[in-house]
């Protein structure tokens, strides 16, 4: 199995430019969920789908940040406008079913740096 | 709300020394409890977890004992290695939920 697979694993934009960070989740897996990390803030939510759709969006820091996940394999996450604040390592992650001990199968983060 | 709190790092050991790593969670009901590790540039993996109260988890010589009277879940090792070297999050899942909770991290350097 491939795991989850994210792309693209460096982002280098300058601020106003729209940014789309993609992830491809472990095939047979319903829950996605999106994450940011930053040395300030640690590990962050910002939203979960189950079931290709989104279940809570609570994380999503304002409107400028928005996620789809069109089908079962594919996730994305676009910000439009970027700006210097967001500059972090987005990690996707999947797990298979509802139950809340399942495992998260994290992709190895896209880190992005918006100038 | 929910929330983890783990040391502080870094924590700089020498090989075959014992590690411990705190954390200490607040979540009504029974979270599940997990601790994830994270290698340079990569992705969290998941280490070990524990599902109820007096569960121990175990993987890669690691060792977490869920503790529902100290509301608890230390991490330890008895020897580590170089490649012990990482991140280490302790984190919780409640009943009936999806969302993990995340505790800062802890960087665990170990020297040879």
């Amino acid at each position: 199995d491939a795991g989850v697979i994210q792309s693209p694993r460096h982002e280098v934009t300058e601020m106003g430019q729209e940014v789309t960070l993609r992830c491809k989740p472990i095939s047979g897996h319903n829950s996605l969920f999106w994450y940011r990390q930053t040395m300030m803030r640690g590990l962050e939510l910002l939203i979960y789908f189950n079931n290709n759709v989104p279940i809570d969006d609570s994380g999503m820091p304002e409107d400028r940040f928005s996620a789809k996940m069109p089908n079962a394999s594919f996730s994305t996450l676009k910000i439009q406008p970027s700006e210097p604040r967001d500059s972090a390592v987005y990690f996707c992650a999947s797990s298979s079913g509802q139950g809340w001990s399942n495992e998260q199968f994290f992709g190895p983060g896209t880190r992005l740096t918006v100038l | 709300g929910d929330s983890v709190t783990q040391m502080e790092g870094p924590v700089t050991l020498s090989e075959e020394a014992f590690l411990t790593i705190n954390c200490t969670y607040t979540a009504t009901g029974y979270p599940s409890l997990f601790w994830y590790v994270q290698y340079p540039g990569e992705g969290l993996q998941l280490l070990l977890k524990a599902t109820k109260a007096d569960d121990k988890g175990s993987n890669k010589g690691f060792e977490a004992t869920y503790r529902k009277e100290t509301t608890s879940f230390h991490l330890e090792k008895g020897s580590v290695q170089v490649s012990d070297s990482a991140v280490y999050f302790c984190a919780l899942i409640k009943a009936a939920g999806n969302k993990l909770t995340f505790g800062g991290g802890t960087r665990v350097l170990v020297k040879p």
